[in-house]
């Protein structure tokens, strides 16, 4: 059964760095896309970008080029959403997932990042 | 702005059927086969519904379609049940941007 696992919730202030991770497992996890989607409280899903495990091949989207980075460590089969600096608009729930024909085929359970002073 | 049209919301009475649209373009929807829908209940994941426009995921329910013609994409949930009630998003390969993958903004159902 293929499983993605996320890192759990995070509360933290404006200008700290924060590195949040997801695991995947029950698949050869080098082989296939994985993406990270923001969901602000409220709204719909955005793509942020996606990384290939095999070679670390990384897209961004253009709005969130600069402000996150997206890596993996496929030794451990696991992904990373990291940030340097945040801000309270950071506050969201983001989920990866796996790609399949594409898009988004399994999820993981999100992780809540809220920013407040 | 979202790149995929989807109504903001539909409703429906239990047993009926309701069809939600998402509307793209010819550098997504309309011109390759890689349309999704998912499913997302208030505070969980989004979960596959349809993937490749009409092919459902092992567990997922037969009374979930999808479709295609031009541009639009359709989801069509027959007899409806209360616990259909929930956020749905189509999602497309697309070639104008990167990367190549575009949202829509979400339809609410709502089960009467």
């Amino acid at each position: 059964e293929v499983q993605l696992v996320q890192s759990g919730a995070e509360v933290k202030k404006p200008g700290e760095p924060l590195k949040i991770s997801c695991k995947g497992s029950g698949y050869f996890f080098n082989s296939y896309w994985i993406g990270w989607v923001r969901q602000m409280p409220g709204k719909g899903l955005e793509w942020m970008g996606t990384i290939y495990p095999g070679d670390s091949d990384t897209k961004y989207r253009p709005s969130f080029q600069g402000h996150v980075t997206i890596s993996v460590d496929k030794s451990i089969n696991t992904a990373y959403l990291q940030w340097s600096s945040l801000k309270a608009s950071d506050t969201a729930m983001y989920y990866c997932a796996k790609l399949g024909s594409y898009l988004p085929f399994s999820w993981g359970q999100g992780t809540l990042v809220t920013v407040s002073s | 702005q979202s790149a995929l049209t989807q109504p903001a919301s539909v409703s429906g009475s239990p047993g009926q059927s309701i069809t939600i649209s998402c509307t793209g373009t010819s550098s997504d929807v309309g011109d390759y086969n890689y349309v999704s829908w998912y499913q997302q209940h208030p505070g969980k994941a989004p979960k596959l519904m349809i993937y490749d426009v009409s092919s459902r995921p092992s567990g997922i329910s037969s009374r979930f379609s999808g479709s295609k013609s031009g541009n639009t994409a359709s989801l069509t949930i027959s007899g409806l049940q209360a616990e259909d009630a929930a956020d749905y998003y189509c999602c497309s390969y697309t070639t104008s941007t990167t990367p190549p993958v575009v949202f829509g903004g979400g339809t609410k159902l709502t089960v009467l």
